[in-house]
């Protein structure tokens, strides 16, 4: 069964309206990672987490809030969306100073109308 | 910006055939590591190769790489249809996450 799950798969959201993008995973990882990709940019790190109740800012913090709970969970925020935050989004679980692979969700699309 | 790049764009063979898709980095790494996304999926690691290998094998797919000219490839022999993805590659360079190429799209018809 999929270690990393995403939800919800498929999302439209109005501009300036708040969406939550949630991630659970199975693998016991203390990191998690939210990245976003768009053509042309590959995978872009939004923000990452060690463990439960951190977190931290990647590459591509703007407009993006994060959250982590619990080891098994980390949700992204979107407070007010908007139609340039319209990408995939990828979940993602690791242990990268142990085995440098990173485990993926199947994604969200998010469309911000 | 990117600190791993993929060459070509895009490829396009026929089953049977091989691939071979090229990645360049920018920095000294720990580990680099090949990932495929077929479509509507999350990518997938393919194979891994630490920074003291020179090539590394599992089953159909062949990585290399060199670290004085700071790039690997990937090899797929024998292709199949669902070969077609995207592949990336990703270096691990001892920071917080990888980082990943914009990846090269392979299509492979029967």
């Amino acid at each position: 069964e999929a270690a990393v799950t995403q939800s919800p798969r498929n999302k439209v959201a109005v501009t300036g309206g708040k969406v939550t993008l949630s991630c659970n995973q199975t693998n016991n990882h203390n990191n998690m990672y939210w990245y976003r990709q768009d053509t042309g940019h590959g995978l872009r790190l939004i923000h990452y987490s060690y463990g439960a109740g951190s977190t931290e800012k990647g590459d591509i913090p703007d407009g993006y809030k994060a959250s982590r709970p619990s080891q098994e969970n980390f949700s992204l925020i979107l407070e007010l969306a908007t139609p340039s935050q319209t990408s995939v989004y990828f979940c993602a679980s690791g242990v990268l100073r142990v085995s440098y692979e990173q485990y993926f969700g199947p994604g969200t699309r998010l469309t911000v109308l | 910006s990117q600190l791993a790049e993929e060459n070509p764009w895009a490829l396009s063979v026929h089953e049977g055939e091989s691939v071979t898709v090229n990645c360049s980095y920018k920095t000294s790494i720990t580990a680099l590591q090949w990932y495929r996304q077929k479509s509507g999926e999350g990518p997938a690691q393919l194979i891994l190769i630490r920074s003291n290998e020179r090539e590394k094998r599992n089953g159909r797919l062949r990585a290399t790489l060199d670290t004085s000219s700071q790039s690997s490839s990937l090899s797929i022999t024998a292709t199949r249809c669902e070969d077609t993805a995207v592949y990336f590659c990703a270096s691990y360079q001892g920071g917080r996450a990888l980082i990943f190429g914009t990846g090269t799209t392979v299509s492979v018809s029967p």
